[in-house]
């Protein structure tokens, strides 16, 4: 069965502090996307993945893939509280189609 | 680039009326869009993929009478909710595939409350 596993699903944080998103999938991919999703709007492209060993940084967030442990991470660094929102990763299966699979998102909160 | 829109953005209907969403590819050719409906606090579910000149593909549970989806140009796609129910309320999101392999850019999405 196709997976993608986020964790945590939801995390509180201050501001100032570190921490990483873990996204972890079951199967075979050489591309892995990161999404924002703001409360009651659609979503925003951060991070395409395309490679093992990939890292993209934007800002105060560095994402990764290792696509040998099947396995991305989203780190924010000093958060502030406008990285506040749900972050969801989506696996590429290589579908002819470009179907992705979903997380089921991670809720942050980050506390002023 | 690779802006998408939707429309409307926001409808309120009766039980038992239809409601049209379409979703436009503004500065790019999409020959394949996806139409998604999230739940509160949920992940996106996909429900179809809509393919420029084809038949939709409808995911498992889906009712295709139900949500007729029509990909009518390589810019425009439209569902409708054909008879809707108050369980139909949701946020309903569209996306197209862009130039760049892969990569999936979303609409703005439209939320659905029939009352």
């Amino acid at each position: 069965e196709l997976k993608v596993e986020q964790n945590p699903l939801f995390l509180s944080m201050q501001e100032g502090k570190n921490y990483t998103i873990y996204c972890n999938y079951s199967t075979t991919s050489d591309r892995l996307y990161w999404y924002r999703q703001d409360p009651g709007k659609s979503l925003e492209s951060l991070f395409v993945l395309l490679s093992n060993g990939a890292v993209k940084q934007e800002g105060r967030l560095m994402a990764s893939l290792d696509t040998k442990a099947r396995l991305s991470t989203l780190h924010i660094t000093a958060a502030v509280h406008d990285l506040s929102a749900t972050y969801f990763c989506a696996v590429d299966i290589r579908a002819s189609n470009y179907q992705l699979i979903w997380g089921a998102g991670t809720k942050l909160i980050i506390k002023p | 680039g690779a802006v998408v829109s939707q429309h409307p953005s926001r409808v309120i209907c009766k039980s038992g009326t239809s409601v049209k969403i379409e979703c436009r590819s503004l500065d790019f050719q999409a020959t394949t869009m996806f139409w998604y409906r999230q739940f509160p606090k949920q992940s996106l579910m996909l429900m179809a993929t809509s393919n420029e000149g084809s038949k939709a593909t409808y995911e498992q549970g889906v009712e295709k009478d139900k949500f007729l989806i029509n990909h009518a140009s390589l810019t425009l796609s439209t569902l409708t909710v054909t008879s809707a129910h108050p369980e139909d309320s949701s946020f309903y999101i569209c996306s197209a595939v862009g130039q760049v392999r892969g990569t999936q850019y979303f609409g703005p999405g439209t939320r659905l409350l029939v009352l």
